[in-house]
């Protein structure tokens, strides 16, 4: 019954290693999204998906790269991991803004992202 | 400066108590959300509004555009309540990007 799921949920690597984190929704909406929340809890939108196409690219090293399979599905590969990238990623989707009007977003549980 | 301003960035408040969290932001918008983070971290979306006001149980949110101001309200605060509240806006730009206020971390006292 879950709508947006991330796994995994703890993710503990050691610097120079690569990962994924896999992100799925069941809510049948077109667009996704990865967000960063650093230690400080700020949260920061990283990359938007629509309908398996990239929307919304911040600036992010490009040592992450999203992989949109189809438009339930949005992965987060992370090459090369640094200290500095251990942090919480939240996944989340919605329906793509239509006529002006914007819809809210769902969030995953986060993944917790500890580089040593 | 952040172009989403929240205040204050932390409330302890007794149960029972009226509650207003603020938001305010810099730029254009087309719509505000307000998210609840949960002790756990899990996020849940509160409301997304553009314009007026919107309930939902004890919580009420409500914005002025023209002052680029939205408020969070909890009346009869309850422990239960207690989270970091966090705003976030769509600009006008045109894309669906989510713009993060700091946040308020809430805490209600039995």
């Amino acid at each position: 019954d879950t709508a947006v799921s991330q796994t995994p949920k703890y993710l503990v690597t050691q610097m120079g290693n690569d990962k994924s984190i896999k992100c799925e929704q069941n809510l049948g909406h077109d667009t996704m999204y990865w967000y960063k929340q650093d230690s400080k809890k700020f949260l920061k939108i990283m990359f938007s998906y629509n309908n398996k196409e990239l929307i919304i690219n911040e600036t992010v090293p490009n040592r992450f790269s999203p992989k949109s399979p189809d438009k339930a599905h949005l992965n987060l590969h992370i090459n090369s991991l640094e200290l500095g990238d251990s942090a919480v990623y939240f996944c989340a989707s919605s329906h793509l803004a239509t006529g002006g009007a914007y819809n809210e977003q769902f969030f995953g549980p986060g993944t917790r992202l500890t580089v040593l | 400066k952040n172009e989403v301003e929240q205040s204050p960035q932390n409330l302890t408040a007794q149960e029972g108590e009226f509650i207003t969290i603020n938001c305010s932001y810099s730029v254009g918008i087309s719509a505000l959300h307000w998210l609840q983070q949960h002790p756990g971290g899990g996020i849940v979306s509160l409301f997304m509004l553009s314009s007026g006001k919107k309930k939902h149980g004890r919580l009420i949110a409500t914005i002025n555009i023209q002052e680029k101001h939205s408020s969070l309200h909890i009346t009869a605060s309850h422990p239960r309540d207690s989270a970091v509240y966090i705003c976030a806006v769509i600009s006008d730009f045109g894309n669906e990007k989510l713009t993060f206020g700091t946040g308020t971390r809430l805490t209600i006292i039995p």
